[in-house]
């Protein structure tokens, strides 16, 4: 079965630097990328995707990155901001949606 | 538009009782997913369901565990004779497309359920 992994577990930035998380799988059938964030006591809410055909996706601070021959896509996020501490969940999709273990992300104001 | 919506938010029942989680899937969506989430874990899927249909259960234990998704109504998960590792919170999404079709899944906030 698919095999997902996120990279790192947890990390914690200064306000206003980047944060980066890798999302490595393994089902060459995956064609759609989506990223999720998730509040405390909330759902995981869709906050990017891209689908196989693009390498790179972007919406104002945040952008996704796709490299499928490595089997690998990225979420980066630019100017972060206290609000952007959460949960972040990649979900690639094949046939099926497999979460990542998800990456906590704090940004220390 | 409403979102997905999910009740009761937080549940609570002892060992051996029945459990039942409502979802209502966002308006002109026909297919609905459940997944489990344990603490400090990602979301494990559990069925997806169209009207009347059960496409794919293939994460949802065999045993204690059914989903619904009836012609009118809301999906139901049912949880029969609980046991204290059933706690975890349960999230429903909704698609507006297939499973098969790759369209973006909406979710709602969750039942925390809790076995005493």
């Amino acid at each position: 079965g698919e095999n997902v992994e996120q990279h790192p577990s947890t990390l914690s930035v200064q306000e206003g630097d980047s944060a980066v998380i890798k999302c490595t799988y393994s089902d060459s059938a995956s064609n759609y990328f989506p990223w999720y964030k998730q509040e405390l006591g909330k759902g995981p809410q869709l906050i990017i995707d891209i689908r196989s055909n693009v390498g790179e996706k972007k919406d104002q601070r945040i952008a996704v990155t796709l490299n499928k021959t490595a089997k690998h896509f990225s979420l980066h996020i630019t100017e972060t901001q206290p609000e952007d501490s959460a949960v972040y969940f990649c979900a690639p999709y094949a046939y099926k949606y497999i979460f990542g273990t998800g990456t906590r992300l704090k940004v220390l104001a | 538009n409403a979102g997905v919506m999910q009740n009761p938010r937080h549940l609570v029942r002892r060992r051996g009782q029945e459990a039942r989680l409502r979802c209502s899937p966002m308006k002109g969506h026909s297919h609905v997913y459940w997944y489990r989430q344990l603490p400090e874990e990602g979301l494990k899927f559990m069925v997806y369901l169209q009207k009347e249909n059960i496409i794919d259960e293939s994460g949802m234990p065999k045993e204690r565990f059914s989903a619904e998704f009836p012609k009118e109504g809301p999906s139901i998960l049912r949880i029969q004779q609980v046991v204290r590792g059933d706690s975890a919170a349960y999230f429903c999404a909704s698609s507006d497309a297939g499973g098969y079709s790759n369209q973006p899944q909406h979710f709602g906030d969750g039942t925390r359920l809790s076995i005493l």
